[in-house]
């Protein structure tokens, strides 16, 4: 069966350093994959998407970038956090677009920057 | 004006009461995403529509494209249904529009 893994789980992080959240599917291959941010209070709001390897689409401009080294592994990184950065971080994917797909989650990353 | 309205905003009900959550959308879309968080975070896809009707338990899923809206129901609600319900459209090319989402409380 196809299972996301997402980590670490919460991290505090001081303003200025770096962050790297991972993220590896399992069970599926080629699948599309979606870093998502969830503020406090607010929805869902999409990151990056990459529909293969090296491929990545950004969808707002920000402090962080997406790389996926592999084709299960997708990876959201910063190399000096920003206040604003703090939220809940959520990974997914689906075997397809999500117009057609189902769309799966991760556990979710709680980034907290100080 | 959000592209994706949820009402209510917040729920709270008793045991075994019947559930409605509203989704409306002012954009065209490809499919329609019902969505579970729970308390800790984690998110589960309830359903996907593209028209209809869907059911799977307690839960129904429904969608009125011309009237672009969608309701979701929970029959016989329970305790462990408490968790925050999320609306969101598929626009095309990997894009989904999340509603601000609905915080359910079901009390025993």
């Amino acid at each position: 069966s196809q299972t996301i893994h997402q980590w670490p789980a919460t991290l505090v992080q001081p303003v200025g350093s770096p962050l790297s959240l991972e993220c590896t599917v399992e069970g599926t291959s080629n699948p599309n994959l979606y870093w998502y941010r969830q503020a406090a209070g607010r929805g869902l709001q999409l990151l990056f998407y990459s529909v293969g390897i090296g491929q990545i689409s950004s969808e707002v401009p920000q402090n962080l970038s997406a790389s996926r080294p592999q084709d299960r592994q997708f990876i959201l990184s910063s190399k000096k956090l920003l206040l604003s950065d703090s939220g809940f971080y959520l990974c997914a994917w689906t075997v397809r677009d999500p117009n057609t797909g189902e769309l799966f989650f991760g556990e979710g990353s709680r980034l907290t920057v100080l | 004006k959000n592209e994706v309205e949820q009402s209510p905003q917040n729920l709270t009900a008793q045991e075994g009461e019947f559930i409605t959550i509203n989704c409306s959308y002012s954009v065209g879309i490809s499919a329609l995403h019902w969505l579970q968080q729970h308390p800790g975070g984690g998110i589960v896809s309830l359903f996907m529509l593209s028209s209809g009707k869907k059911k799977h338990g307690r839960l129904i899923a429904t969608i009125n494209i011309q009237e672009k809206h969608s309701s979701l129901h929970i029959t016989a609600s329970h305790p462990r249904d408490s968790a925050v319900y999320i609306c969101a459209v598929s626009k095309g090319a990997q894009k989904l529009v999340f509603g601000q989402g609905t915080r359910l409380t079901i009390n025993p």
